[in-house]
């Protein structure tokens, strides 16, 4: 079984949608979770990025997580054609024994297109 | 400058060339990471470094692969006799807390 797995699209959704973008994962370890956008050709930006689990809200972006299922979710809400993009999940741990680097384990991405 | 940046942006060689890529970090950034993004993949964790030694290498996928960092700055990673399963992305991220980590924007090696 892979770590991560994301639900692998692609996704295309007319402007002004609702997106929900999904992500689960089997290591318990993990302790913080991102969401990273990337655009053709260019390296990932981080998006969102929380420890716990809930709901954590950025402007039209909410990141939710659900660590009992082992689920996370991102949420887009008044889909713009400038949010299409590749949305990855990633998740991370600290590590034990002061081996804290905060490796991150990535899904494979979901290719989001928003059109006029 | 303000980023993580990458050189060279594309890189094409032939199959058993050895090929250099290089990362040059924000300044005061200690860690670093590569990663390696196949077409329609996710990113695959290659190597990381603390200040300029490596404690994982675990990711490197071959012994044909090495990195090295120099003044806790700049780091080059090196494949030697180049496959075409080499052929992807080359991701360098850098990070001050271990928590955040910027991208650079990538090293596109094609293999022919």
């Amino acid at each position: 079984q892979k770590e991560v797995e994301q639900d692998p699209g692609p996704l295309s959704v007319p402007e002004g949608a609702i997106v929900s973008l999904n992500c689960t994962y089997s290591n318990s370890a993990f302790q913080y979770f991102m969401w990273y956008r990337q655009y053709s050709r260019k390296g990932p930006e981080l998006l969102m990025y929380t420890y716990s689990s809930g709901n954590k809200e950025d402007g039209r972006f909410t990141a939710q997580v659900d660590k009992s299922s082992k689920y996370i979710s991102l949420f887009i809400r008044d889909s713009q054609p400038s949010d299409s993009a590749t949305y990855l999940c990633a998740w991370g741990w600290s590590g034990a024994g002061g081996t804290s680097y905060g490796k991150l384990t990535f899904g494979q991405g979901t290719i989001l297109t928003v059109h006029p | 400058g303000a980023g993580v940046s990458q050189s060279p942006s594309n890189k094409v060689t032939e199959k058993g060339k050895d090929v250099e890529l290089r990362c040059d970090p924000i300044s005061g950034h200690t860690a670093l990471y590569w990663y390696r993004q196949r077409l329609g993949q996710g990113l695959e964790f290659l190597i990381y470094f603390q200040g300029n030694s490596a404690p994982d290498k675990s990711g490197l996928p071959s012994d044909r692969f090495s990195a090295e960092r120099t003044g806790e700055s700049v780091s080059t990673l090196t494949i030697q006799r180049t496959q075409q399963e080499d052929s992807a992305v080359y991701l360098c991220a850098s990070s001050a807390r271990f928590t955040v980590w910027f991208f650079g924007p990538g090293t596109r090696l094609t293999v022919l």
